[in-house]
């Protein structure tokens, strides 16, 4: 099936620094990736679609400036938290979508900004 | 804008027992509807999904119907184990995209 590889699983920072994060298709080709962002206890939320080759697509109240996505190329896409704040500390997970199959997730990866 | 709506947000049953999940979709349009467990601190897994031409799939102890007409689709797992215990997520989808959305989750403590 298919499998997709989050990195890395955790990761402590400091404020003011940035963090990034990789999403990897393994065994597939993605051109769409999806990077969401959970709550405790909460569902996921959509951050923003990422696009091979092109820009990605916020979704509203989301800062792109924040959270810079990179998709360069069709198994590799990254999610750079800049200028981190304790406020985004959160759960990130990526997934990435093959057509008649549905989405794919990350394992996650667990951002503390102290 | 659309939403999907899950019930309840948390569920204990029984070791043996069956749990069933609901949700509601406001989407006429949505004809995918995927299942999604999470672990704690794992990203989600998908664990059945449903296309809208069909009313109802099953997978061991795992089956999903729909009702399109109600836009009502729902998770029942029988014969529930300990390990069953995780947060459900429901999701839609529409035709041509992947952008899903996804409800509110459903808490899942299956009692030993």
């Amino acid at each position: 099936g298919a499998v997709v590889s989050q990195h890395p699983s955790r990761v402590i920072c400091k404020s003011g620094t940035s963090v990034k994060i990789e999403c990897r298709s393994l065994d597939f080709q993605a051109t769409t990736m999806f990077w969401y962002r959970q709550f405790p206890k909460q569902s996921l939320m959509l951050m923003a679609t990422s696009n091979e080759g092109s820009k990605a697509t916020y979704e509203q109240g989301v800062e792109k400036d924040k959270f810079l996505i990179n998709h360069a190329s069709l198994t590799l896409s990254t999610l750079t938290v800049t200028s981190a704040h304790p406020e985004d500390s959160s759960f990130y997970i990526c997934s990435a979508g093959q057509i008649n199959y549905g989405y794919t997730f990350g394992s996650g990866t667990r951002l503390t900004v102290v | 804008g659309e939403n999907v709506e899950q019930h309840p947000s948390t569920l204990s049953v029984q070791e043996g027992d069956s749990a069933v999940i609901k949700c509601t979709y406001s989407d006429s349009a949505s004809n995918y509807f995927p299942w999604y467990k999470q672990e704690l601190g794992k990203g989600p897994q998908l664990i059945i999904d449903i296309r809208s031409n069909v009313g109802e799939k099953k997978d061991q102890r795992i089956a999903v119907t729909l009702n399109k007409t109600a836009k009502h689709f729902s998770l029942h797992i029988t014969e529930t184990q300990p390990e069953d215990s995780a947060v459900y997520f429901c999701a839609a989808g529409g035709p041509g995209t992947y952008k899903y959305i996804f409800g509110t989750g459903t808490r899942l403590k299956v009692l030993a």
